[in-house]
This record gives structure tokens, C-alpha cells and sequence, in this order.
């Protein structure tokens, strides 16, 4: 399978600033990447993703980044708001078939008003 | 959200029961898998389905069975629930032909007492 590492496990932010999560993977074939945010009691909904043929992607406030050489992938929200507040997952597909996503184990994102 | 529906979405049950879960959805996709969600782990794939009566295992199969008898339809079996079985257990749906978004249920949360 996929091996998906993500830092930090929580991160506290200040209303306004800039959030960074970052994301490294292990098979270099992997060419799908989403982020999903779960805000807490619900379920987790797709945010933005990338393929590995781009190297970012912006949705209004939101930006992925991706690295294919080194294998990592980043999350940047600017500036945050309370509604930021949530549980941020990465992924990646695992490359040989079925469409399957391991995830990172997550970070809890505070915004602090 | 899309059309999937988690049933139960909440059991507790005794050590050593049989536990049916149900994932039903209405978009007609190919893809349909089964997750754990755990503290510090993130979403771990359990099973999952890429069509009718064919189903594989992910990375946390250990002591759970799936069927899927129709394509709207995914079941998960815990045999004999153990106690590490309590978590909250998500559904997850994908169209596949190079779409490797996947969206989630609702969740179920199981306490195995």
C-alpha cells in the first residue's frame, strides 16, 4: 500500500494568520492527493486535491502544493477563520488500482478569535 | 453530500455478538469501501468492493467480512466483536474510470463492551 505521514498533529492559529500541514508519502508512482476536513461529529468532506501532473492548486483561500521529488504535499489555508477550526486529513492513492486512499493520521486545527 | 446512507449510526453491543453494519447508496458508483476511524490514526481502509461479489481486503481486515449482494448495497461483519473493535466506522463511495474522489457517509459509532 501507501504510506502517508502527516505534521503536525495539532496546530493552533491565531484568526487572520496562516495555517501549514504537510504530508510526505512513500511510493513515488502515487499521482492523487486530496485533502479532507472533517469539522467534529461529522463526516469528512473533500476540500481540494491535486494530481501529479500540477505542481499547486488554489480554491479561493485554500492551496495545495505538491513535491513530487521529495515526495511531499502541503496544505496552506491564509487567512483563517473560525470555520477553519476542524480535523485536516491527507491522502494519497494508492498507485496500482482500485482507487484506494491511505490517510495520514491527522491535524487538529484551532482558530483562535 | 452524496447519496449514502450508514445504518445504524450508533450500537453498542456485548463482546463476542455479531455486528452487521449497512452501507447503502443511491449513485450508482463501482467503488465502495469501509474505513476505521481511531484517535492518532486517522481513516484505515478495513475492505472494500470494486463491483458486485468482488471485494478485497485493506489494511486492517483482520477480524471483519464484507458482501456486497448489489451494487447499492455494502455490508461490513464483525464475526465476534472485540472490544478494539469500538471506533467510529465510515462508508466511503467512488465512481472510479480515473475519478478517484471518494465520498463519505455519515459513520457509525460502535461501542463493544
Amino acid at each position: 500500500g501507501e504510506n502517508v505521514e502527516q505534521h503536525p498533529s495539532t496546530l493552533s492559529v491565531q484568526e487572520g494568520d496562516s495555517a501549514v500541514i504537510k504530508c510526505t508519502y512513500s511510493d513515488s508512482a502515487s499521482n492523487y492527493f486530496p485533502w479532507y476536513k472533517q469539522e467534529l461529529g461529522k463526516r469528512p468532506q473533500l476540500i481540494i486535491d491535486i494530481r501529479s501532473n500540477v505542481g499547486e492548486k488554489k480554491d479561493q483561500r485554500i492551496a495545495v502544493t505538491l513535491n513530487k521529488t521529495a515526495k511531499h504535499f502541503s496544505l496552506h489555508i491564509t487567512e483563517t477563520q473560525p470555520e477553519d477550526s476542524a480535523v485536516y486529513f491527507c491522502a494519497a492513492v494508492w498507485p496500482r488500482g482500485d482507487y484506494k486512499l491511505s490517510f495520514g493520521a491527522g491535524t487538529t486545527v484551532t482558530v483562535r478569535a | 453530500d452524496a447519496g449514502i446512507t450508514q445504518s445504524p449510526r450508533h450500537k453498542v453491543t456485548e463482546t463476542g455478538t455479531p455486528v452487521t453494519l449497512r452501507c447503502h447508496q443511491t449513485e450508482n458508483h463501482r467503488y465502495m469501501y469501509w474505513y476505521r476511524q481511531d484517535p492518532g490514526h486517522g481513516l484505515r481502509l478495513i475492505h472494500y468492493s470494486y463491483g458486485v461479489k468482488d471485494t478485497d481486503k485493506g489494511e486492517v481486515s483482520d477480524g471483519y467480512s464484507v458482501s456486497r449482494s448489489k451494487t447499492e448495497d455494502f455490508l461490513l461483519t464483525l464475526e465476534s466483536a472485540t472490544s478494539s473493535q469500538t471506533s467510529v466506522y465510515f462508508c466511503a463511495i467512488s465512481e472510479g474510470g480515473g475519478s478517484n474522489i471518494q465520498y463519505f457517509g455519515a459513520g457509525t459509532r460502535l461501542s463493544v463492551l
